[in-house]
């Protein structure tokens, strides 16, 4: 058990339609980021939070958007679905410090189904 | 911009038999460089790290050491067993990337009985 925990487990959706995935870090962990990963696509880097700061940005959709709130937990909005965006999307957790890289500590994700 | 390359699955080996796993990284910096494990159904977990060039990290019977001249992490284990059956992530993180890291396509093992 990593300790960063990420509901739900599974959600199945239509297409055109938003869905709110969350994520809470570990305790005393700063950092929250968020991935994709598919099968063709492999683990895509979408954003990085840091105190509830946008930190760093990947291949995130203008249709995707992410917050960290005051109490670190993060939420992952997904809006506007398409059949595409069906994928495992997990959160990881790290301290993050500025001397030295983190080691991130990944939730068991959440699966995402785009009927 | 920074990279990892590391090579194709799946990777298919018997019990006992040795496993290597290859990876090649760009950077512009000095990074340090992971292994990531993912376990069927599970998230990723770290299954080691090195820091520095020479730095060998180790875990499980798993190594890997950071080689600067060849740009190198290739991940070893003398024997595999059925359980290290999963998908295995090379990754590295650069501070003048912001210590973002960047992770490689996957491989993923199979071990047989």
């Amino acid at each position: 058990d990593s300790g960063v925990t990420q509901t739900p487990k599974h959600l199945i959706t239509a297409t055109g339609q938003r869905v709110t995935l969350r994520c809470s870090p570990r305790s005393g962990d700063l950092s929250v980021y968020w991935y994709q990963q598919s099968l063709d696509q492999g683990l895509q880097f979408l954003i990085q939070y840091y105190n509830g700061e946008e930190r760093a940005k990947g291949n995130i959709l203008e249709r995707f958007s992410a917050q960290q709130f005051p109490d670190l937990h993060s939420e992952l909005n997904l809006s506007s679905l398409e059949l595409g965006d069906s994928a495992l999307y997990f959160c990881a957790s790290s301290v993050t410090s500025e001397l030295a890289p983190d080691t991130q500590y990944f939730g068991p994700g959440t699966r995402l189904t785009v009927l | 911009g920074n990279s990892v390359t590391q090579m194709e699955g799946p990777v298919t080996l018997s019990e006992e038999a040795f496993l290597t796993i290859n990876c090649t990284y760009t950077a512009t910096g000095y990074p340090s460089l992971f292994w990531y494990v993912q376990y069927p159904g599970e998230g990723l977990q770290l299954l080691l790290k090195a820091t520095k060039a020479d730095d060998k990290g180790s875990n499980k019977g798993f190594e890997a050491t950071y080689r600067k001249e060849t740009t190198s992490f290739h991940l070893e284990k003398g024997s595999v067993q059925v359980s290290d059956s999963a998908v295995y992530f090379c990754a590295l993180s650069d501070r003048i990337g912001g210590f973002k890291t960047i992770f490689g396509a996957g491989t993923r093992l199979f071990v047989k009985a």
